[in-house]
Formats: C-alpha cells, sequence, structure tokens
C-alpha cells in the first residue's frame, strides 16, 4: 500500500492568486514526480525530482515550481493561477532499488484544481 | 507526437468474459512497460508490468503480453469483474531515457458489465 498524501483535493480558487499544492511521502523513495492531467489524456510530467535540493522541469512546460528541502515533501506553486491551469495534478514518488524497481511510481489521489 | 498509444478510448465486457486492452508504442528505446488502472477522482495505482526480455507476465487475473516486434502490448483481465472498471493507462520507460521517466497513454475506460 502506498502512501503518498496530497491536499487540497480538490480547490476552486481565482485568478491570480497563489497557491501550493502539497504532497508528501511516508515510504523514504528519494525520487518524486508531478503530473498534470485533463481528462482523456495522458498524464503529462511537469517536474521531478532525484532528491533533496533537486528539482527538474518535465516534458510539459509548466509556469508553475517546485522545492524538495525534505525528501518527504515536493510541494507545486503557482504564483498567479490562470484558468489555462485547471486540471488534475497527480504527484508521485519511486524508490532506487534494483533497475527496474525504479519504473513503478506510487501515486497520490490527486488534486483537482479549478482556477475561475 | 505520442509515443505510446491506447487507440481504444473505451471498452465494455460482460462480468466473467476476458477484457483485453492494447497499447502500442512508437519508440524502440523502450524496454519497459508497465499498466497503471484509475478509478475517478484517485490517483492511477500500478498494476503489473513487463521487461522488455520477457513477452509475458502474470499475477493473479492479470496477465500481460509484449510483442517487440510488433511495438505492441496488451492487457489481459479474466475473469473481468465489476471492481475492474477503471481507467487503464500504458505506460512505457527505458534506461536510455534517464530518471526513469514515464511516457503514458490516454488511457482506455473498462467498463464491466453485470
Amino acid at each position: 500500500e502506498a502512501d503518498i498524501y496530497q491536499t487540497p483535493r480538490y480547490l476552486v480558487i481565482g485568478t491570480g492568486k497563489k497557491i501550493t499544492l502539497e504532497c508528501s511521502q511516508t515510504m523514504g523513495h528519494d525520487k518524486m514526480y508531478w503530473y498534470q492531467q485533463d481528462p482523456g489524456m495522458e498524464l503529462h510530467l511537469i517536474h521531478y525530482s532525484y532528491g533533496v535540493n533537486s528539482t527538474e522541469k518535465g516534458d510539459l512546460s509548466s509556469e508553475s515550481t517546485v522545492s524538495r528541502i525534505r525528501t518527504e515533501h515536493f510541494p507545486l506553486t503557482l504564483e498567479s493561477a490562470r484558468p489555462s491551469h485547471t486540471s488534475q495534478y497527480l504527484c508521485a514518488s519511486s524508490k532506487t532499488a534494483g533497475r527496474h524497481s525504479s519504473y513503478e511510481q506510487y501515486f497520490g489521489p490527486g488534486t483537482r484544481l479549478t482556477v475561475t | 507526437d505520442q509515443q505510446v498509444k491506447q487507440n481504444s478510448p473505451s471498452l465494455s465486457v460482460q462480468e466473467g468474459r476476458i477484457s483485453i486492452l492494447n497499447c502500442d508504442y512508437t519508440n524502440s528505446m523502450f524496454d519497459y512497460f508497465l499498466w497503471y488502472k484509475k478509478y475517478p477522482a484517485e490517483g492511477p495505482t500500478f498494476l503489473i508490468s513487463i521487461s522488455s526480455i520477457k513477452d509475458k507476465n502474470e499475477d493473479g487475473r492479470f496477465t500481460v503480453f509484449l510483442n517487440k516486434s510488433a511495438k505492441h502490448l496488451s492487457l489481459h483481465i479474466v475473469p473481468s469483474q465489476p471492481g475492474d472498471s477503471a481507467v487503464y493507462f500504458c505506460a512505457a520507460s527505458g534506461a536510455n531515457f534517464g530518471n526513469e521517466k514515464l511516457t503514458f497513454g490516454t488511457g482506455t475506460r473498462l467498463t464491466i458489465i453485470p
């Protein structure tokens, strides 16, 4: 059973607001990821981290930023929310333990963000 | 350009019958493949995976088949149960992609009819 948590689960916010989506995992995984998914579409990687103080942009350009100050915590911030940011945001983590085990990512429940 | 394709957006199967979900990929550098299951308002859950050195992997009711020459994989669920109704995502990765990043398909919505 994966132990990865995201808050809030749902968020409706007005344009221009700053928001932070929280993601925490208790599995001690060193790698963490943020994905964005729209209905009927694939998951797009927007940020990832190999470990503390390591963050990289993903394949899909995003105006969000992330930080990794603690192993278990990987928050995502939008400085000024816009309607185009409306989407589901999924956080995931994976361990480094053998080549193929690293590919298995465990996902949180997601945050459904609506920007009005 | 989508490198992982799930061409069937939806599939309906009678309870107790076999469900077959398909996935095609274009990049021959992929060497590891995973299937995830997603319920509404939840995150994807890892289901089963297969390495390119194998052509079949089985776990209970779930079996994944890999045809490297055709760049095709499929997930078989037998017998199908109502709880299997969900969206299924195929994902691919490989050593050459660095960072174990996954490339996902668009998903297939499976509905099991009681």
